[in-house]
């Protein structure tokens, strides 16, 4: 069974620029989830997708947005990049809203702005 | 709001030892945790998830424990390995959330 991936792996931009990260779910998974962990910040949960709806979004600024497609995969936006946007980009995802299963985990996007 | 706590931050061991890792959490109204397992510059790999009506859960030479009246769980890593070195995580799932708030790791380096 594939687990969840991510793409590109590497990404670096500058400052004001937008990025577009993707990921796809393991199969079967309907939720996904986004959570940035930069430096020295620890893991800091972003954004929450099930089902093709946002259900829950983490205390960022309206610029990070995303979306989840009908195959359930998902991209992240970030608008207008900061200097301290700078992280590795987490994808996680779950068989669904009403599951106390466990989150599984991408290798991330590591995005570095200059 | 729900705070995590992993202590402590490094640890070094010999080969061969046990060694026990610590997470506290703050809000005791959690569905479930999660241990983790993340290489250097790699994502997550989960461990042991343990439900909130769970003590402990066991998979191999690990085993973690729950006292959520306490805010408290442990992992408990059997005869240690230089493969264990990594930075260990711990993440709450609270009630009514389904997003995981996490600690910030203890990083295990184990000396061959």
């Amino acid at each position: 069974e594939a687990g969840v991936t991510q793409s590109p792996t590497h990404l670096i931009k500058t400052r004001g620029q937008q990025v577009t990260l993707r990921c796809s779910p393991i199969s079967g998974h309907t939720s996904v989830y986004w959570y940035q962990q930069a430096l020295g910040l620890g893991l800091q949960f972003l954004l929450w997708y099930d089902e093709g709806e946002e259900r829950n979004r983490g205390n960022f600024p309206p610029r990070f947005s995303g979306r989840q497609f009908p195959n359930y995969s998902s991209e992240l936006n970030v608008n207008a990049l900061e200097l301290e946007d700078s992280a590795l980009y987490l994808c996680a995802s779950s068989p669904g809203r009403y599951s106390n299963q466990p989150q599984h985990f991408g290798d991330g996007t590591r995005l570095s702005i200059l | 709001k729900q705070e995590v706590t992993q202590i402590p931050a490094a640890l070094s061991v010999p080969e061969g030892e046990n060694l026990v890792l610590n997470c506290s959490f703050t809000d005791s109204a959690i569905y479930n945790l999660q241990w983790f397992r993340q290489d250097p510059g790699k994502g997550l790999t989960s461990l042991l998830l343990i439900q909130s009506s769970q003590r402990e859960q066991t998979s191999g030479r690990l085993n973690a424990s729950l006292d959520k009246s306490s805010g408290r769980s442990t992992l408990y890593i059997a005869a240690s390995q230089p493969g264990d070195s990594a930075t260990y995580l711990c993440a709450v799932r609270p009630y009514g959330a389904n997003n995981l708030f996490f600690g910030t790791g203890t990083r295990l380096t184990v000396i061959p």
